[in-house]
């Protein structure tokens, strides 16, 4: 069974200063990886994936994540965050292999960007 | 443009009173599933179909229905609701699993 751990339930962070998301899993098998955003009063948006091949992968909105299979993380990042990045952030994982989509979800880290 | 649309945004309603909250996706995915998002337990699968006429439980299906008689729809039925029902509701639909998922934009639904 899989099962995704964000380290920090909150994130304050001034703007225009980097920030890290940090998101570890564990899997017996092969996983994607996912990075949603959760703006207020919004449904989730996915920020980027990991599938396989390189293990750095770019995503919306200026983030990026790189996929430590060794650590079994995949980290979220930024290196200049703005007012409007304010917003839950949950990192997900499914099964690589056959059609699963069920996605094993994190709790969420919520980012608040302060001027 | 493609979205997955739900409706209501929003439902306050009395405890017992059946109610569907309605799903529907314009982009022809086989899966459609349902969350609930509640403070400090995160998004929690209640039911989800791989194709038409093909449905089962996920983690927290106690207290709901679903059906996928099309492709397009998939409605969440609450028979009976009861107060612990009170939640944020998501839908969200996948052409594959490489793909992730597009949400719905919500229904907040509370139980008195």
């Amino acid at each position: 069974a899989q099962s995704v751990t964000q380290l920090d339930s909150q994130v304050p962070v001034f703007e225009e200063a980097p920030v890290e998301l940090r998101c570890n899993y564990s899997s017996s098998v092969s996983v994607y990886l996912f990075w949603y955003v959760q703006y207020p009063n919004q449904g989730l948006q996915l920020l980027l994936k990991y599938l396989s091949g390189s293990t750095l992968v770019k995503g919306i909105n200026g983030f990026e994540a790189e996929f430590n299979k060794s650590q079994t993380s995949f980290h979220l990042r930024k290196p200049s965050v703005h007012i409007s990045d304010t917003a839950e952030y949950f990192c997900a994982v499914s099964e690589a292999a056959g059609n699963n989509r069920k996605l094993i979800w994190g709790l969420g880290t919520s980012l608040a960007v302060n001027p | 443009e493609a979205q997955v649309t739900q409706n209501p945004r929003y439902l306050i309603t009395v405890t017992g009173k059946k109610l569907t909250v309605t799903c529907s996706q314009n982009m022809n995915h086989e899966y459609m599933s349902w969350y609930r998002q509640d403070p400090g337990l995160g998004l929690r699968q209640i039911y989800y179909s791989m194709n038409v006429e093909v449905t089962d439980k996920g983690d927290v299906p106690e207290g709901y229905k679903v059906s996928r008689k099309e492709k397009r729809n998939f409605p969440l039925i609450l028979e009976s609701p009861s107060p612990n029902q009170t939640s944020l509701y998501f839908c969200a639909s996948s052409l594959l699993a490489n793909y992730g998922y597009t949400f719905g934009s919500g229904t907040r639904l509370t139980v008195v």
